[in-house]
C-alpha cells in the first residue's frame, strides 16, 4: 500500500540542526511532489516547502527560507528535511506528505501523510 | 499570503447531529485548490475533501464540501462517534496555507 514512513523522534539543543527522513513506498517516488508540514504542540498546520523528487528542485515557505533544506535520495525513495539553527519554538511534529503528480496540469491536495516526527528543542 | 479563518473554533454537538464548519479566505481561492482534513490526537491529518466538494477515497458520504471564492463549508450530515476530531481547511491556490482548525467535540 502507499505509505510514507518517517524517522524517529529527536531531541536537540538550541542552535543545532535536525534532519528528518521520510521513506516512500507503494508508488513511484519520482512521480509526486513531496511537501513538509510543521505542527507545534496544540497548534495548527504550517507548510514548510516542497521538493520535486525527480529533479531535486525545491520551493520553501518564506518563513523557513534560509533555515530549511529539502533533499531526496531516489535510490532509496527517501525525502529528507533538515532544519538548522533550531530554537525552542521549533519544537513540533514534522510531517512529510504527498502532493501533486509532477505531470499534472494543476496542483492537488495532500493525500498521503507520514506518521509525523516529534522534534524537541531544549537546553 | 492567503489567510484562512475557520469558525467556530469549537463545535459542541451530540452524535447524530449535523455539523457545519466554515472556512473564510482573505482573498479568492480557486475552488479546485481548497481541501479539508480531519486530524485526531496523535495522528497525521487525513484528507477528506479536495476541489472544495469531492470526497477523497474511502470517505463516507456523510461528509460533504461546498463553496467558492472566499467562503467554503464542510458539512457532516450525521455525526458518528469517530467524527469528533479537529478539522482544517487548506488552500493551495496561492502558496499553501491552512486554517487554524475547528474542534468538533461531544456535547
Amino acid at each position: 500500500q502507499v505509505q510514507l514512513v518517517q524517522s524517529g523522534a529527536e531531541v536537540k539543543k538550541p542552535g543545532a540542526s535536525v534532519k528528518v527522513s521520510c521513506k516512500a513506498s507503494g508508488y513511484t517516488f519520482t512521480d509526486h511532489y513531496m511537501h513538509w508540514v510543521r505542527q507545534a504542540p496544540g497548534q495548527g498546520l504550517e507548510w514548510m516547502g516542497w521538493i520535486n523528487p525527480d529533479s531535486g528542485g525545491t520551493q520553501y515557505a518564506e518563513k523557513f527560507q534560509g533555515r530549511v533544506t529539502l533533499t531526496r535520495d531516489t535510490s532509496i525513495t527517501t525525502a529528507s528535511m533538515e532544519l538548522s539553527r533550531l530554537r525552542s519554538d521549533d519544537t513540533a511534529v514534522f510531517f512529510c506528505t504527498r502532493g501533486s503528480r509532477l505531470a499534472a496540469a494543476g496542483k492537488s491536495a495532500f493525500d498521503i501523510w507520514g506518521q509525523g516526527t516529534m522534534v524537541t528543542v531544549s537546553s | 499570503e492567503i489567510v484562512l479563518t475557520q469558525s467556530p473554533g469549537t463545535l459542541s454537538l451530540s452524535p447524530g447531529e449535523r455539523a457545519i464548519l466554515s472556512c473564510r479566505a482573505s482573498q479568492s481561492v480557486t475552488s479546485s485548490y481548497l481541501a479539508w482534513y480531519q486530524q485526531k490526537p496523535g495522528q497525521a491529518p487525513r484528507l477528506l475533501i479536495y476541489g472544495a466538494s469531492s470526497r477523497a477515497t474511502g470517505i463516507p458520504d456523510r461528509f460533504s464540501g461546498s463553496g467558492s471564492g472566499t467562503d467554503f463549508t464542510l458539512t457532516i450530515s450525521r455525526l458518528e462517534p469517530e467524527d469528533f476530531a479537529l478539522y482544517y481547511c487548506h488552500q493551495f491556490s496561492s502558496s499553501r496555507t491552512f486554517g487554524q482548525g475547528t474542534k468538533v467535540e461531544i456535547k
